[in-house]
């Protein structure tokens, strides 16, 4: 039983075209995250989303969006897809209200051609 | 900007010895923790230590924190062919409890020699 998924595990896709990542845990959490990790490994969190209250990371593109249809799932959408986006984006899930473990899923490596 | 900084950025080791890795980051945080990443996989959670804590153990697995330097180590003992990996130290200056994401440092990539 996973407990934070990804879908697709990997995506290669053309310049311009708009791409989902979905996300989704079993664990009853109510905070999620997207993280990007750029080709040296670097990890820098991009969204977090806790009780429809969305903390967006200054530095992410209008371009990148994260969708929640309910507490389970956050996906990320992004529009006009640049070379520059290709990385591994990793979800992340935990519970708010205290010093707690986030959760990551196995990430997406997206590669724009 | 980037919080933590790992040091040394890559190590390799003979199993059986223990291997020490660093972090300094730059602000005031509520919380340090501490990820294991393997080549191609997620990111694992190894160990949480709290601000007004100085040290922590888990297993093998010991971690201590020196907030007027701010500083963290991990010590894995009796390193073994599965400690392979990235290793990642993450604060969380959030005392509510991470709303706000994580920020991680750049890893140490961990080598274990047979």
């Amino acid at each position: 039983d996973t407990a934070v998924s990804q879908t697709p595990k990997y995506l290669v896709t053309q310049m311009g075209n708009d791409k989902s990542i979905k996300c989704e845990q079993n664990l009853g959490h109510d905070t999620m995250y997207w993280y990007k990790q750029d080709s040296k490994k670097f990890l820098k969190i991009m969204f977090s989303y806790n009780n429809k209250e969305l903390i967006i990371n200054e530095t992410v593109p209008n371009r990148f969006s994260p969708k929640s249809p309910d507490k389970a799932h956050l996906n990320l959408h992004i529009n006009s897809l640049e070379l520059g986006d290709s990385a591994v984006y990793f979800c992340a899930s935990s519970l708010s209200g205290g010093p707690h473990t986030q959760y990551f899923g196995p990430g997406t490596r997206l590669t724009v051609l | 900007s980037q919080q933590g900084e790992e040091d040394p950025q890559a190590l390799s080791i003979q199993e059986g010895e223990n291997a020490t890795m660093n972090c300094s980051y730059k602000t005031s945080i509520n919380n340090l923790q501490w990820y294991r990443q393997n080549s191609g996989r997620g990111l694992v959670h190894l160990i949480l230590i709290r601000s007004n804590e100085r040290e922590k153990h888990s297993g093998r697995l010991r971690v201590t924190l020196d907030t007027s330097k701010k500083s963290s180590s991990l010590l894995i003992t009796a390193s073994r062919a599965a400690d392979t990996a990235s290793y990642f130290c993450a604060t969380d200056a959030n005392a509510g409890g991470g709303a706000d994401g994580l920020t991680f440092g750049k890893g140490t990539h961990l080598i274990i020699q047979p």
